[in-house]
């Protein structure tokens, strides 16, 4: 059975810092890129960030780039993902997903129960 | 970016019923394209992929239909099960995008 299980989520200031992590079980991690993606509490979705499955490539949203680091251990099948420089806008719950085909499709089968990231003073 | 548009916002629908919803891209995606479930408190779960093929386990009521441009999800009968929030995503264009979600609601 596939598992995702974020952690990391709490209360922040703005120009804050925050890493998060998903450990991940039930497949073979290293064949597979991975994603974040972010919910506003009762809002829409956000895709934020990708990892090829080496972690050789990387990709971000507008909204976070230059900003937010996505990285991997495959040794560990975990997933990070490190915030800084965090906004009132930042505030959301934050999804681990797994991408749905080994060949990277950017559609996600499984996600995660979600970590919530909350930026306020 | 690529905006995906749905409608209706909220969709009134009594058990039982048939339920089409809509997505629209604002340039094609060809048929890359999939539906999202999303029942409160719960994390989205793949419904459809390519526009038009079922994710593992999701029963036959669900269809999605469409290429280009326009898309439908249709749910044949509304099972109290199936109220819930759908979103569509594409992901034929970088960055991946999602619509705003319909919300299915018992009428």
């Amino acid at each position: 059975e596939v598992q995702l299980v974020e952690s990391g989520g709490v209360v922040v200031q703005p120009g804050g810092s925050l890493r998060l992590a998903c450990a991940a079980s039930g497949f073979i991690f290293d064949d597979y890129t991975m994603h974040w993606v972010r919910q506003i509490p009762g809002k829409g979705l956000e895709w934020v960030s990708l990892i090829s499955w080496d972690g050789g490539s990387t990709y971000y949203a507008d909204s976070v780039k230059g900003r937010f680091t996505i990285s991997r251990d495959n040794s560990k099948n975990s997933l990070y993902l490190q915030m800084n420089s965090l906004r009132t806008e930042d505030t959301a719950f934050y999804y681990c997903a797994k991408d749905s085909q080994q060949l990277a499709t950017y559609y996600f089968d499984y996600w995660g129960q979600g970590t919530l990231v909350t930026v306020s003073s | 970016e690529i905006v995906m548009t749905q409608s209706p916002a909220t969709l009134s629908v009594s058990p039982g019923e048939r339920a089409t919803l809509s997505c629209r891209a604002s340039q094609s995606v060809s048929s890359n394209l999939a539906w999202y479930q999303q029942k409160p408190g719960q994390v989205p779960r793949l419904l459809i992929y390519g526009a038009s093929t079922r994710a593992t386990g999701i029963p036959a009521r669900f269809s999605g239909s469409g290429s280009g441009i326009e898309f439908t999800l249709t749910i044949s009968s509304l099972q109290s099960e199936d109220f819930a929030i759908y979103y569509c995503q594409q992901y034929n264009n970088w960055p991946p995008s999602f619509g705003q979600g319909t919300k299915v609601e018992i009428k």
